[in-house]
């Protein structure tokens, strides 16, 4: 596609139940990240991924968020018995080049847990 | 670690006023800079950018230097537009894999 698309562009769910928020990347692009983006806390780096394999998943909050990505190309983020404190907006981003910082983001996918 | 650091918002103005949004940065090694803005319903776009110091980025007008002295990389336009109300972020990447964003600065323009 064009650009980074992202599915639910909305989702409310239920505390306690599980989530799955989708990312397709620009085609082409090898790295691939979420962030979430928070009222007053600006955006917070959750994992990344080059190719299929995710290097550095340092900025999962706990074990009950998890991520893969397979073909290189699709990538999935599940919260399991989601809180309310996981309402946020989710972002994806991707890039053509490893370590330029030059990101191209999704609108996102934002997560209301009542 | 990486941080960075924005003036806090919104900055309000009026059209054809000057604009400055303070960044600073904490960093080991030499890192690039960034600002990205984010329009009303859309997602982050990169804006301009500067890898090394005493670089300038600009685009669309902006303008942003690369200070290593004093750890800034302040973004400022001579004078603004309605059309440039957004939320901008600050953000660095040291040469790992991931950006370090700042907060985000929403700057609202009037007419």
């Amino acid at each position: 596609g064009a650009g980074v698309s992202q599915s639910p562009s909305n989702k409310v769910t239920e505390k306690g139940k599980d989530v799955e928020l989708r990312c397709d990347p620009i085609s082409g692009h090898t790295a691939l990240y979420w962030y979430r983006q928070s009222l007053g806390q600006g955006l917070e780096f959750l994992i990344y991924f080059q190719g299929n394999s995710a290097p550095d998943k340092s900025g999962l909050p706990s074990d009950r968020f998890s991520a893969e990505r397979t073909g290189g190309s699709v990538s999935t983020l599940t919260i399991q018995r989601t809180q309310q404190e996981d309402s946020a907006v989710y972002l994806c981003a991707s890039s053509s080049r490893d370590y330029t910082g030059e990101l191209f983001f999704g609108e996102g996918s934002r997560l209301t847990v009542l | 670690g990486n941080s960075v650091t924005q003036m806090e918002g919104p900055v309000t103005l009026s059209e054809e006023a000057f604009l400055t949004i303070n960044c600073t940065y904490t960093a080991t090694g030499y890192p690039s800079l960034f600002w990205y803005v984010q329009y009303p319903g859309e997602g982050l776009q990169l804006l301009l950018k500067a890898t090394k110091a005493d670089d300038k980025g600009s685009n669309k007008g902006f303008e942003a230097t690369y200070r290593k002295e004093t750890t800034s990389f302040h973004l400022e336009k001579g004078s603004v537009q309605v059309s440039d109300s957004a939320v901008y972020f600050c953000a660095l990447n040291s040469g790992y894999s991931t950006l370090t964003f700042g907060k985000g600065t929403m700057l609202l323009v009037s007419p």
